[in-house]
């Protein structure tokens, strides 16, 4: 089945405790992105990236921190500089150019505890 | 902030009835697209509508884009419960690879 997964799809963090979310696709798609959702809120680009061993900020990037080693994957730590990290994070990929149909995870609802 | 917007915030209505949500967004696009989203889950594409066109029809939807305005529709038509979820226009930000997500209307489609 081709397609992005995320994992978990729950998370609890501790206070002072870094994290990792996993992101992996399928699709051969060159950028991938990480967007973080807050309660009744729209989408908040953290980072993207357009192509392998390249990222970029998005506009909350402060506290987190993304690798892009392979293509198919592009794992996001949440650090511990992150203050308010409780949110619903999604990643997303797209293949054909700026501005083509984005595909979707299904989430991680990440939880400080 | 860069983000858009979506009017209404919230939207109710009875099934079979149409639903309209506006889009406003505010840099010069190449395409708007709009998205759904169940309570908890990750985001579907709906339509993609791009700069040189006005309005785009799939299914039971209709999408139009004013560029003048900076704004674009969604109709949903003969609504059903099914479609309740949250729905999300996204424009790209100047032909790069970044998305401009609004801020979303959450529609509610009572059977």
């Amino acid at each position: 089945d081709g397609g992005i997964t995320q994992s978990p799809k729950y998370l609890f963090r501790k206070e002072g405790q870094n994290v990792t979310l996993s992101c992996e696709q399928n699709l051969n798609h060159d950028a991938m992105y990480w967007y973080r959702q807050d309660p009744g809120q729209g989408l908040r680009l953290i980072y993207y990236s357009q192509i392998v061993n390249d990222f970029q900020k998005g506009d909350i990037a402060e506290g987190y921190s993304v690798s892009r080693e392979k293509k198919e994957s592009f794992p996001l730590t949440v650090t511990s500089a992150q203050k308010n990290p409780t949110a619903f994070y999604l990643c997303a990929s797209s293949g054909q150019g700026p501005g083509s149909q984005a595909f979707f995870g299904q989430g991680t609802r990440l939880t400080v505890v | 902030s860069q983000q858009g917007e979506e009017d209404p915030q919230a939207l109710s209505i009875q099934e079979g009835e149409n639903a309209t949500m506006n889009c406003s967004y505010k840099t010069s696009i190449n395409n708007l697209q709009w998205y759904r989203q169940n309570s908890g889950r990750g985001l579907v594409h709906l339509i993609l509508i791009r700069s040189n066109e006005r309005e785009k029809h799939s299914g039971r939807l209709r999408v139009t884009l004013d560029t003048s305005k900076k704004s674009s529709s969604l109709l949903i038509t003969a609504s059903r419960a099914a479609d309740t979820a949250s729905y999300f226009c996204a424009t790209d930000d100047s032909g790069t690879y970044k998305y401009i997500f609004g801020t979303g209307t959450r529609l509610k489609v009572l059977a």
